[in-house]
């Protein structure tokens, strides 16, 4: 099945910096892949997502880009402000969805 | 557009009592729900995948006779949480896949307290 790795853990960031975040995985069928935020009591939230068939994906202050020959894909929030504090995840699906551990990430104004 | 709802919110509940939980895509219709657990600081567990009008289909180690899981239309499904005990308390959340090519929207969650 699929295994989701994400780094870092945690992550502390000053406001205005940008915040990476990375995911790899293993099954080489997965060809969806969401990046949710939850915030404290919430439930996750789609921020972003991406397909196989895309390198790069971006909304505003957030990207996503994706390496299927490596098999990772990584977060990218520019211009942090506080209220991006919360634990993200990211996702892997092919015949399921499977999870990351998740990042919390502070933004400190 | 993508709005799913869980009620109730939080529950508190005594030992051996049962709970049930509703989740509810409020503007679209989802053939497939999921169900998840999720433990302070952790990553979200799978749970179980259910679609409308057939049997769930439980991950390992989840025991279906204590987690019973309905979906009865394409727009809600429910999990009973039976003969409840301490160790149940948990943050549960479902989400409700659009069908739109594997994306998933996430419910509010549901705090269970066990007492």
């Amino acid at each position: 099945g699929e295994n989701v790795e994400q780094h870092p853990s945690t992550l502390s960031v000053q406001e205005g910096d940008s915040a990476v975040i990375k995911c790899t995985y293993s099954d080489s069928a997965s060809n969806y892949f969401p990046w949710y935020k939850q915030e404290l009591g919430k439930g996750p939230q789609l921020i972003i997502d991406i397909r196989s068939n895309v390198g790069e994906k971006k909304d505003q202050r957030i990207a996503v880009t994706l390496n299927k020959t490596a098999k990772h894909f990584s977060l990218h929030i520019t211009e942090t402000q506080p209220e991006d504090s919360a634990v993200y995840f990211c996702a892997a699906s092919g015949n399921d969805m499977r999870f990351g551990a998740g990042t919390r990430l502070t933004v400190k104004p | 557009g993508a709005v799913v709802s869980q009620h109730p919110s939080w529950v508190i509940c005594k030992s051996g009592t049962s709970v049930k939980i509703e989740c509810r895509s409020l503007d679209f219709q989802a053939t497939t729900m999921f169900w998840y657990r999720q433990f302070p600081k952790q990553s979200l567990m799978l749970m179980a995948t259910s679609n409308e009008g057939s049997k769930a289909t439980y991950e390992q180690g989840v025991e279906k006779d204590k987690f019973l899981i309905n979906h009865a239309s394409l727009t809600l499904s429910t999990l009973t949480v039976t003969s409840a005990h301490p160790e149940d308390s948990s943050f549960y959340i479902c989400s409700a896949d659009s069908g739109a090519l594997s994306e998933q929207y996430f419910g509010p969650g549901t705090r269970l307290t066990v007492t």
